[in-house]
């Protein structure tokens, strides 16, 4: 059974960091990419950044880039979101997500299993 | 960059009629779009992908089309458990999701 489980979230003052983790099994992890999706209390979904099986392929929203960084461990089967100078708009829940296919980039696949979310809150 | 739009935002169904919902993309996304169903306190959870392909386990009575920039999520009777809100996402570049559209009961 593939299991996502996010953990790191918590109250922060903006403009400080924060680093999310997200503990993967069920699956052979180092075979797919890698996501980060957000959803701010009552909105909708927001994709933040995506990572290859191999971390060659990444990207970013407009809205985190320079600030959110992604990277992944495939010894530890985990995947991580370091977060820096964040803004109060940065509240969220933050998803881990599993791409559905391996042969393609990171980019060009859908999502299929996301964890239960880890909760950001951003506020002096 | 592609903008996703949803409609309608919502959309009021008695238990076992038909839903339709739209979705469509500012620039062609070919047949790279993905539907999700999202319940209150839960995660998405992938419905549709490449336009019209059922995910595991999900019932025949979901059903999608379109390609290019139309798509449609149908639901055929709806069922108590189908009240949600309801996500398309381009996947032919990096993800965007649609604003969703919500399906209460009428």
């Amino acid at each position: 059974e593939v299991q996502l489980v996010e953990s790191g979230g918590a109250l922060v003052q903006p403009g400080r960091s924060l680093r999310l983790s997200c503990a993967a099994s069920g699956f052979t992890f180092d075979d797919y990419a890698m996501h980060w999706v957000r959803q701010a209390p009552g909105k909708g979904l927001e994709w933040v950044s995506g990572i290859s099986w191999n971390s060659g392929i990444i990207d970013y929203a407009d809205s985190v880039r320079g600030r959110f960084t992604i990277s992944r461990d495939n010894g530890k089967n985990s995947l991580y979101l370091q977060m820096n100078s964040l803004r109060t708009e940065d509240t969220a829940l933050y998803y881990c997500v599993k791409t559905l296919t391996t042969v393609v980039p990171p980019q060009r696949s859908p999502l299929d299993y996301w964890g239960q979310g880890t909760l950001v809150t951003v506020s002096s | 960059e592609i903008v996703m739009t949803q409609s309608p935002a919502t959309l009021s169904v008695s238990p076992g009629e038909r839903a339709t919902l739209s979705c469509r993309a500012s620039q062609s996304v070919s047949s790279n779009l993905a539907w999700y169903q999202q319940k209150p306190g839960q995660a998405p959870r992938l419905l549709i992908y490449g336009a019209s392909t059922r995910a595991t386990g999900i019932p025949a009575r979901f059903s999608g089309s379109g390609s290019g920039t139309e798509f449609t999520l149908t639901i055929s009777s709806l069922q108590s458990e189908d009240f949600a809100v309801y996500y398309c996402q381009q996947y032919n570049n990096w993800p965007k999701f649609g604003p969703g559209t919500k399906v209460a009961i009428k």
